[in-house]
């Protein structure tokens, strides 16, 4: 089992649509979680962090549910420009090398359409 | 701030040769990190250093892969031999506090 999981997509929906992402993760211990953004052939950059009572930053919604071990991002409004990948990240304490990483999904793909 | 920076761009080699990615962080971060992206393994963090010495080098695949930091603003990663299985995406990125990891723009290796 991946130790951070995605739905690969990808997600076709209109300008102006709401649209949601679920991630899960593996390991009980993880202690920070993040969104990232990747643009086609760019690199990934930080959307948001994603806080244990949710948050929010413009039309952008990120929550975290520590029993259930899911994070979700809710895009409202879509627009032309959110067209990207988006990675779940999630930062644990390896259990093999007791060090802490930040763990990448694979991500989801978001194509909004005219 | 320029951002991290990493040379080159691009790289086309045949199998076999030495490959050497560069990155130069962002001034004043004290972690760095390489990472190699592929559409069958996404994501995938090599190795990382903070403040140049290495900490975790588990994710390096084989003994083929190296990587040094000899100063705060400058780190390589090497590969020799490559082989066709190396072609990937090479990140590099710079991390001052626990939440703002900055990556490159990647080079993207091809070995034929």
């Amino acid at each position: 089992r991946k130790e951070v999981e995605q739905d690969p997509g990808p997600f076709n929906v209109p300008e102006g649509a709401t649209v949601a992402f679920n991630c899960t993760y593996s390991n009980s211990a993880s202690q920070s979680f993040f969104w990232y953004r990747q643009d086609c052939r760019k690199e990934p950059k930080l959307l948001m962090s994603v806080y244990s009572s949710g948050n929010e930053d413009g039309r952008f919604t990120a929550q975290l549910n520590r029993a259930s071990q899911y994070i979700s991002l809710l895009i409202r409004d879509s627009k032309l420009s959110d067209s990207a990948t988006y990675l779940c990240v999630v930062n644990f304490r390896r259990l093999d090398t007791g060090r802490r990483a930040l763990t990448f999904g694979s991500g989801t793909r978001l194509q909004v359409q005219p | 701030d320029a951002g991290v920076i990493q040379s080159p761009r691009h790289e086309v080699t045949e199998m076999g040769q030495e490959v050497t990615l560069r990155c130069k962080p962002i001034s004043g971060h004290d972690y760095l990190f390489w990472y190699r992206q592929t559409m069958m393994r996404g994501l995938e963090l090599l190795i990382y250093f903070n403040n140049n010495v290495p900490i975790d080098d588990s994710g390096m695949p084989e003994d083929r892969f190296s990587a040094k930091m000899p100063n705060a603003s400058f780190s390589t990663l090497k590969i020799q031999p490559s082989e066709p299985r190396d072609s990937a995406v090479y990140f590099c990125a710079s991390r001052g506090d626990e939440n703002s990891q900055y990556f490159g723009p990647g080079t993207r290796l091809t070995v034929l």
